[in-house]
């Protein structure tokens, strides 16, 4: 169980065009989804917090405008990089945490996807 | 200040030989959860183990382990019986209390290759 699936795995585009990156939980509803971006050997930058049904909250430093988060369901988060450059070519990764995941006292926290490779040319 | 801190960016170790990772966190929570991860070079993040800041024994999943100690805030991972799959990527993490939601915070990583 608490699988989280990212769609597409990879993405090549052109500079100017929008990219839409899909994030699903499989097999739970997940309260919480984050969005992250990591560039090659570094860590996992956490962009932004999305709740259903609520406005995402963008990590400081995150273009709003730039970084477009939807989380229309319990299953389903979407980061739409618009009007994309070569400077956000990196991985991007979400997570899902569930409704049982409630407390810090618990190892259940944030199920990860797979990730998507961007590639902006 | 850094929440989480992991000073070596890349280690070596011999198959079949012992390492250990390690990690120090900062935080005034007395409530927090640890966590290591490991990254291939696929780019998944796969969770290997969880400490608790109450939980009174070191955490142990198979081969890890995590040396928890809370006084000096470190949280070490122990790798026994190293195999060459286990080369990747390795991330400590830290989540605070509730106020905080179910963010985590990660450290700078530790590359980690095993040589036969």
């Amino acid at each position: 169980g608490a699988v989280v699936s990212q769609h597409p795995s990879r993405v090549i585009c052109k500079s100017g065009t929008s990219v839409k990156i899909e994030c699903r939980s499989l097999d739970f509803q997940a309260t919480t989804m984050f969005w992250y971006r990591q560039f090659p050997k570094q860590s996992l930058m956490l962009m932004a917090t999305s709740n259903e049904g609520s406005k995402a909250t963008y990590e400081q430093g995150v273009e709003k405008d730039k970084f477009l988060i939807n989380h229309a369901s319990l299953t389903l988060s979407t980061l739409t990089v618009t009007s994309a450059h070569p400077e956000d070519s990196s991985f991007y990764i979400c997570s899902a945490s569930p409704r049982w995941a409630s407390g810090a006292s618990t190892q259940e926290t944030q199920y990860f996807g797979p990730g998507t490779r961007l590639l902006v040319l | 200040a850094q929440k989480i801190t992991q000073t070596q960016p890349g280690m070596f170790v011999q198959e079949k030989e012992a390492v250990t990772l390690d990690c120090t966190y900062d935080t005034s929570d007395p409530s927090y959860g640890l966590f290591w991860y490991k990254q291939p070079s696929s780019g998944e993040m796969i969770f290997l183990i969880y400490q608790g800041s109450y939980d009174q024994q070191n955490a142990t999943e198979g081969r890890y382990s995590l040396n928890f100690q809370k006084a000096r805030k470190s949280a070490n991972l122990v790798i026994s019986a190293s195999q060459l799959g286990d080369s990747a990527m390795y991330f400590c993490a830290m989540r605070e209390g509730l106020e905080y939601g179910n963010k985590l915070v990660f450290g700078a990583g530790t590359i980690l290759r095993v040589k036969s």
